[in-house]
């Protein structure tokens, strides 16, 4: 299985600041990873796609790039519905795996 | 806009089969070529991919699970279904159903989940 490491796992930030998250593939996964918000008891959101695609209807504030094995989603300035957690997902090989999030909180 | 709702027993006895329905409207599930996608996440914890079936009908499944599990579709009722045999508590979680999109490239690498069901959760316990 590839496995998916983001870091950090949690991050304390401000809003107006900007953050990025890193995501790391255990082996090459070209430009097949996927993030994702989830806010609490809500389902995931895709966010980008294929490494650097914005998903329709997602705020041009997130922007993600990386290939082969580490990525980078980045937020180029935080609103407050912006905390929530981060997931990236692997879609290179079955099982598809996701990290295992990184939680955003407000500073 | 396409909408996915999850439904099915929220309680589960051990040893038992968990079975989840995922309602699609707003669409046909038989259109545009979808494929379709069930995923949990364990209470507090990350998301774990279960498995897709592709538009023709063909399975894929997570291999820590793939001996209990399958994935069906039922065109006429525009649903598609989990069953997850021989629970445990190990499988007490949130279960999402999803759309699967294909990307460009070879199957069936290139793909992401959109839309998402709400969830439902689903107790293993006695």
């Amino acid at each position: 299985d590839i496995q998916m490491t983001q870091s950090p796992s949690s991050l304390s930030a401000s809003v107006g600041d900007r953050v990025t998250i890193t995501c790391r593939a255990s082996q090459s996964i070209s430009n097949y990873l996927n993030w994702y918000q989830q806010k609490p008891g809500k389902a995931p959101k895709l966010l980008i796609y294929a490494a650097s695609s914005l998903q329709s209807g997602v705020p041009s504030s997130f922007s993600g790039s990386g290939s082969g094995t580490d990525f980078t989603l980045t937020i180029s300035s935080l609103q407050p519905e912006d905390f929530a957690t981060y997931y990236c997902q692997q879609s290179y090989s079955i099982p598809i795996t996701f990290g295992q999030g990184t939680r955003l909180e407000i500073k | 806009q396409l909408q996915l709702q999850e439904s099915g027993s929220g309680l589960v006895k051990p040893s038992q089969t968990l079975s989840l329905t995922c309602a699609v409207s707003g669409g046909s599930i038989s259109s545009g070529g979808y494929s379709w996608s069930w995923i949990r996440q364990p209470p507090g914890k990350g998301l774990e991919w279960i498995g897709y079936i592709y538009h023709s009908g063909t399975t894929y499944y997570n291999p820590s699970l793939k001996s209990r599990v399958t994935i069906s579709v039922h065109r006429s009722k525009n649903q598609f279904s989990l069953r997850l045999s021989s629970v445990t508590a190990a499988d007490t979680a949130m279960y999402y159903c999803a759309r699967v999109i294909f990307g460009f490239g070879e199957l069936p690498k290139n793909n992401w989940f959109d839309p998402w069901g709400q969830g439902t959760l689903v107790t293993v316990s006695s």
